[in-house]
Formats: structure tokens, C-alpha cells, sequence
């Protein structure tokens, strides 16, 4: 049973560019939570989507966008990318009804030159 | 919002002797509270949780403690090893479905041999 896969691994992009994140939540669950880690920080949360939804949002500027596709998978998507934006973007899965807990993958490393 | 703060942001102990961090929250709506481990370069993993109708929860050398009143709940990490050495995050949130959780900033724990 495959836990969060997240793609790609690592990235690197310049200033104004525009990138695309992907994640496959863990197999059962119907939630997907994105959230930024910037070096020696905890994790910020972006944005949760549940049935193709945006369910909640974090304080984060409309560059950060996502979308939730029918068979649960997510994007999250970042216009504009400033270098303040190089940071370990973390994907989470978890099931809205029913005792499954937040599960994490390993996350994409973004750096902004 | 919610602001979680957690102390100390680094610990070192002896090998065998015990590591106690602690965290604060701010919103009294928060019930939810999880512990997350993370090692370098991987992804965060739940260790223990503990929901606001439970004072203590226990596993093996693992224990949470939660204070309602004073807003504030501890890790507590008895006869530590070196594969304890890591980064250890709490959060805080309204339920465990992945609605947002606030995560502190992490407490760097090493454990030397």
C-alpha cells in the first residue's frame, strides 16, 4: 500500500517563473492538504481540497493554487515564484469521515534562484 | 488563528535519560493535538496524539500530556536512543481529519551516545 507520493522530488526555478507540484494521496483517503516548510520551520498550512474543493484556506497570497482531480490526486500550483517561495512543499492525505490520521509525503524541495 | 509556540528549539540529553518538550496554543477550540517526528530529509511522521478529553496518553517510551486550562501539552520521551535524535513538531487543530493544524517550530532533539 503506496504511502503520499509526491512529484518531483526537487526543483529548481527563477524569479516570475510558474510551477507545478503534484501529489497521490495515500490509497483510501479523499483529502489533500498542502503546506510550505521553509528551512528550520514547521510546516504552513496553504490549502486542503476534499471533492474537488478548496475546503479551507492558510494565509497565502492567490499565486498558490491547487486542484483536486476525481480519483483524489492534487496540484498545487504557484505563479509569479518569488525567492521567498524556495521551501519543502509537503502534501498530506487524510479522510474526512473515519478515524485515518494526516499523512504526510516526503515533500518537493523548491528552490527559487 | 491559532499560535503555537514550542520550547526548547534545541535539546541534547545522555543517552537513556529523558527529553521533555513542551508546546502552547492559543485558540481554546483546538482539541486535537499530534507530535510529528522528522528526520532529515524525510517526511514528517505522527508519533503520538492526543484529543482535549484526555489528560495523558502513553506508548512504550512515549507520553503526552495535556493541560486544557493552561493551553499547553508536552512530549515526553523516556530512555532515549540515539535513533530518537531528530526534529520533533507538535500542532494543534479542531479535529483529526486533516482540518488546518498550526505546527510549532520544532525542536531539534539529540540524543548523544
Amino acid at each position: 500500500d503506496a504511502g503520499v507520493t509526491q512529484s518531483p522530488t526537487h526543483l529548481i526555478k527563477t524569479r516570475g517563473q510558474q510551477v507545478t507540484l503534484r501529489c497521490s494521496p495515500k490509497s483510501g483517503h479523499d483529502t489533500v492538504s498542502w503546506y510550505q516548510q521553509a528551512l528550520g520551520q514547521g510546516p504552513q498550512f496553504i490549502f486542503q481540497y476534499y471533492e474537488e474543493e478548496e475546503r479551507q484556506r492558510g494565509n497565502f497570497p492567490d499565486r498558490f493554487s491547487g486542484h483536486q482531480f476525481p480519483n483524489y490526486s492534487s496540484e498545487l500550483n504557484v505563479n509569479a515564484l518569488l525567492l521567498g517561495d524556495s521551501a519543502l512543499y509537503l502534501c498530506a492525505s487524510s479522510l474526512v469521515d473515519g478515524n485515518e490520521k494526516l499523512f504526510f509525503g516526503s515533500g518537493t524541495q523548491l528552490s527559487v534562484l | 488563528g491559532e499560535n503555537v509556540e514550542q520550547h526548547p528549539s534545541t535539546l541534547s540529553v545522555q543517552e537513556g535519560d529523558s527529553a521533555v518538550i513542551k508546546c502552547t496554543y492559543s485558540d481554546s477550540a483546538s482539541n486535537y493535538f499530534p507530535w510529528y517526528k522528522q528526520e532529515l530529509g524525510k517526511r514528517p511522521q505522527l508519533i503520538i496524539d492526543i484529543r482535549s478529553n484526555v489528560g495523558e496518553k502513553k506508548d512504550q517510551r512515549i507520553a503526552v500530556t495535556l493541560n486544557k486550562t493552561a493551553k499547553h501539552f508536552s512530549l515526553h520521551i523516556t530512555e532515549t536512543q540515539p535513533e530518537d535524535s531528530a526534529v520533533y513538531f507538535c500542532a494543534a487543530s479542531w479535529d483529526h481529519t486533516g482540518n488546518q493544524f498550526y505546527f510549532g517550530t520544532g525542536t531539534s532533539l539529540t540524543v548523544i551516545p
